[in-house]
């Protein structure tokens, strides 16, 4: 068990809402991770975060931010959620040698 | 842009048979990592490899790297049902050692039958 929580586990919205997901670690660990997961994509990058206040880009950044104003806590936004942002969302952190230890992870689901 | 391909993408195979899962990756990064994940839950970490030549096994399984080749493998021996799960190989975004967050493969479906 990382100590890795996320919130809400599973959301339905509608299309042009914001969405606010959680990721919360118990370990206080420097670098965490949003990753998303769809079919035959494999998991792709999102955002992640070196420190407090400290975040950059992957992949997949457009149409979502996040922000880090805590060391446990890691928030990832839909700005204004569309039909192609549902998927399942991965949180990770990485304790060394950018081995990453995923939470449980999130459904959205945006009609 | 960097690539990570795994083969087979599916896999069926009978409890007791030897087999392999392939991964290629178009980056230069000497860390190469394995994960398990089944149906509806998180991903688990299986292995990672940090050199040149890195062999690990854990039970049945055994991961290997060969970075000149730029290629890692999975190999599975004498299968069990427990096995079946869908694995995914992982490398560094970013050469150069940081934690920049990992790319993955598309995963390889393993369904191991009695």
């Amino acid at each position: 068990d990382a100590g890795i929580t996320q919130s809400p586990r599973h959301k339905v919205t509608e299309t042009g809402t914001p969405v606010t997901l959680r990721c919360h670690q118990t370990e206080n660990h420097r670098y965490m991770y949003w990753y998303r997961q769809d079919p035959g994509h494999g998991l792709r990058l999102i955002h992640y975060s070196y420190g407090v206040k400290d975040t950059d880009k992957g992949e997949v950044s457009d149409g979502y931010s996040v922000s880090r104003s805590k060391t446990e806590d890691f928030l990832l936004t839909l700005e204004s959620a569309t039909s192609s942002q549902t998927s399942v969302y991965f949180c990770a952190i990485s304790p060394r040698d950018n081995e990453q230890f995923f939470g449980p992870g999130t459904r959205l689901t945006v009609l | 842009e960097l690539k990570v391909e795994q083969n087979p993408l599916f896999l069926s195979m009978q409890e007791g048979k030897n087999y392999t899962i392939y991964c290629n990756y178009s980056t230069t990064s000497d860390r190469l990592y394995w994960y398990r994940q089944d149906p509806g839950k998180s991903l688990e970490s299986l292995f990672v490899l940090l050199s040149n030549g890195a062999v690990k096994q854990e039970g049945r399984l055994m991961a290997s790297l060969d970075t000149k080749a730029r290629l890692s493998t999975l190999h599975i021996t004498a299968a069990v049902h427990d096995l079946s799960a869908t694995y995914f190989c992982a490398v560094d975004t970013l050469s150069g050692g940081g934690a920049d967050g990992l790319t993955f493969g598309k995963g390889t479906h393993l369904i191991i039958q009695p």
